[in-house]
């Protein structure tokens, strides 16, 4: 069966801290990827998706970049974290026509 | 693109039905409309989907209208772990998945 793991599940990190979300998906192969943010009180905001190794399509300017190193890992990056970086974290993939499949989340926490 | 529409919010009686509505007019032939929920402080979870027919599972139906440009969600019997935010999500191109803001569906005891 599927499985995607995401690490870690809570984080606290200062401004101006690097940060490294790794997102790994078991028991499929291509699948699509994603990474999404909610901030607190919001909704589900897209921030990059992937359909292939070394392809990531990017939502929203902001200070993150996205990498899918291998075809089944995922991993969210920043040089320099910000305030308006803290939020929920959230990975998913899907094998179309399949629904989506989150991992458990990252709670991130910019001091 | 297809984009959904949905209320904002609705309670629902607990032990009663909640009937949550979704209207996607642009959507494509070929393009399924899939439903997940957040309860609060978790990530989504999958609870249906279906492209013409109706569909039913353990957790709850889909009634997808025949011009397929609406359906709606239901829970047959809510309990207060229903309450959630609820999402109709259509599948945009290039396997882009947004999520809008959704339902939010207080069962109220």
């Amino acid at each position: 069966s599927q499985t995607i793991h995401q690490w870690p599940a809570t984080l606290v990190q200062p401004v101006g801290s690097p940060l490294s979300l790794e997102c790994t998906v078991e028991g499929t192969s291509n699948p699509n990827l994603y990474w999404y943010r909610q901030a607190a009180g919001r909704g589900l905001q897209l921030l990059f998706y992937s359909v292939g190794i070394g392809q990531i399509s990017s939502e929203v300017p902001q200070n993150l970049s996205a990498s899918r190193p291998q075809d089944r890992q995922f991993i969210l990056s920043s040089k320099k974290l910000l305030l308006s970086d803290s939020g929920f974290y959230l990975c998913a993939w899907r094998v179309d026509p399949s629904p989506l499949h989150f991992g458990n989340g990252t709670r991130l926490t910019v001091t | 693109d297809a984009k959904t529409t949905q209320p904002p919010s609705m309670d629902c009686a607990e032990g009663r039905a909640a009937n949550l509505p979704c209207n996607h007019s642009t959507i494509s032939g070929n393009e399924y409309v899939y439903w997940y929920r957040q309860i609060h402080s978790q990530g989504p979870q999958y609870i249906i989907h279906g492209l013409k027919n109706n569909e039913t599972n353990e957790m709850a139906s889909l009634i997808i209208t025949e011009d397929r440009k609406s359906s709606t969600l239901i829970l047959p019997h809510a309990t207060l772990r229903d309450t959630a935010v609820y999402y109709c999500i259509v599948r945009t191109s290039y396997d882009k998945v947004i999520f809008g803001p959704g339902t939010s569906l207080s069962v109220i005891p």
